[in-house]
């Protein structure tokens, strides 16, 4: 059974960094490129960013450029979204979602979620 | 960057009812990129539709999704009472947009 299964929200002062992690299982995590995607309370999901199967590429959102770093350990079967200088608006539950595998039918679509964690942004 | 502008904001119907939710871009899209979401108070998102109108696996068949171009339709043929809740269209484009969401609502 796949699961992603977030951690590493809390409370943060603005400014502050967080780092978020997202525990892979049921699958073969190398294979698969892995987004974060966020909803602030009460509001849609906003993509976050992308990194590849290897790590060598990814991507972001301008909300987030130069703040936020996603990374992942295909040994760990973990992936991360370091947060730096963090705003009140940055407050939201983050997802980590899978990317359909690169050839198959769902390949343009986020085929599994985790259940999210909160990060909250406030002094 | 692709905009998703979904409509309407709020649907209020009655199970049994059919549901016809709308999403359209701002520019021509491959229909192979567009995905509807469908998000329960307190869930995940969960995949519905893949390519504009293929069903994910386990999806129920009253639930069906159209269109193509700048013009996305994702219908609900008779709503049961576990489909209220709040929908999302997605693109895989560059800007990987979402929809702002229709929140189908019992009446």
């Amino acid at each position: 059974e796949v699961q992603l299964v977030e951690s590493g929200g809390g409370l943060v002062q603005p400014g502050g960094s967080l780092r978020l992690s997202c525990a892979a299982s049921g699958f073969s995590f190398i294979n698969y490129w892995m987004h974060w995607v966020r909803q602030a309370p009460g509001k849609g999901l906003v993509w976050v960013s992308r990194i590849n199967s290897d790590g060598s590429s990814t991507n972001y959102a301008d909300s987030v450029k130069g703040r936020f770093t996603i990374s992942r350990d295909n040994a760990k079967n973990t992936l991360y979204l370091q947060m730096n200088s963090l705003r009140v608006e940055d407050t939201a539950v983050y997802y980590c979602a899978r990317q359909g595998e690169v050839w198959g039918s769902y390949r343009y679509t986020f085929d599994y979620w985790g259940q999210g964690t909160l990060v909250t942004v406030s002094s | 960057e692709i905009v998703l502008t979904q409509s309407p904001g709020t649907l209020s119907l009655s199970p049994g009812e059919r549901a016809t939710l709308s999403c359209r871009a701002s520019q021509s899209l491959s229909s192979s990129y567009l995905a509807w979401y469908q998000q329960k108070p307190g869930q995940a998102p969960r995949l519905l539709i893949y390519g504009a109108s293929s069903r994910a696996t386990g999806i129920p068949d009253r639930f069906s999704g159209s269109g193509s171009g700048t013009d996305f339709t994702l219908t609900i043929s008779r709503l049961e009472p576990e489909d209220f809740a709040v929908f999302y269209c997605h693109c895989y484009s560059s800007s990987l947009t979402f929809g702002g969401g229709t929140k189908v609502e019992m009446k």
